[in-house]
């Protein structure tokens, strides 16, 4: 499995709070990949962090990688109730050109 | 944006029978995808394909199943026959070649055997 301690777990928290969801990996990967699924829907990425990156921010979204402890996190700041979704991350391998997907964080932000 | 569209949104099938999953990916992609989602649970990888070829599959990718995109058109995932453990919801995806680009998702099939 790519996968090592990471666990499909739920998380609620109140709307306006900062969230961080974890993520760790067990095989060589270059690039980390955070999607969020949405009920009925396929996933859709919302950022991505490579090796060579050990931190990646868009809006209220913060991704950092620790390749040494072969980790990744994803913080939301400030959440808000339309950031209630499934958040998977994913790692590459790029000898075949695939994607795993880790188990994900059920996410539900209470108004 | 780009959009990889999935059709039917619904089967429902005997076990036993056969089933075709549609996919039309993005127009100029390279890569094509199958993942297998049981409700509430992970995505879980089925196989890869590129060039015409499978490149990597999972041990969730029985015997039973083919992968194939004839001329160019639809990418199809088949299932022949089903058994009731295939039931789930099929996500094809497709990307362009690299690891630090985006792999866009479709909407899924939900599969049903009964």
């Amino acid at each position: 499995s790519q996968w090592g301690e990471e666990n499909l777990q739920a998380l609620s928290i109140q709307e306006g709070e900062d969230v961080t969801m974890n993520c760790s990996y067990k095989t060589y990967t270059t690039v980390v990949h955070w999607y969020r699924q949405d009920s009925g829907r396929g996933p859709a990425l919302i950022i991505l962090i490579r090796s060579n990156e050990r931190e990646k921010r868009s809006g209220r979204l913060r991704a950092t990688l620790d390749t040494s402890s072969q980790s990744s996190s994803l913080s939301i700041t400030a959440a808000q109730c339309e950031d209630t979704a499934v958040y998977f991350c994913a790692t590459a391998n790029t000898g075949y050109q695939n994607f795993y997907f880790g188990k994900g964080t059920s996410l539900t932000v209470i108004p | 944006g780009p959009k990889v569209l999935q059709i039917p949104s619904h089967q429902i099938i005997d076990m036993g029978q056969m089933v075709t999953l549609n996919c039309d990916p993005v127009s100029n992609h390279l890569y094509f995808y199958w993942y297998k989602q049981i409700l509430g649970q992970q995505m879980e990888f089925l196989v890869n394909f590129y060039n015409g070829k499978v490149m990597e599959k999972s041990k969730l990718f029985k015997d039973q199943f083919s992968v194939e995109r004839p001329d160019g058109s639809y990418f199809t995932l088949k299932i022949q026959p089903t058994a009731l453990e295939d039931s789930a919801v099929y996500f094809c995806a497709s990307s362009p070649p690299g690891t630090n680009t985006e792999v866009f998702f479709g909407k899924g099939t939900r599969l049903t055997v009964v």
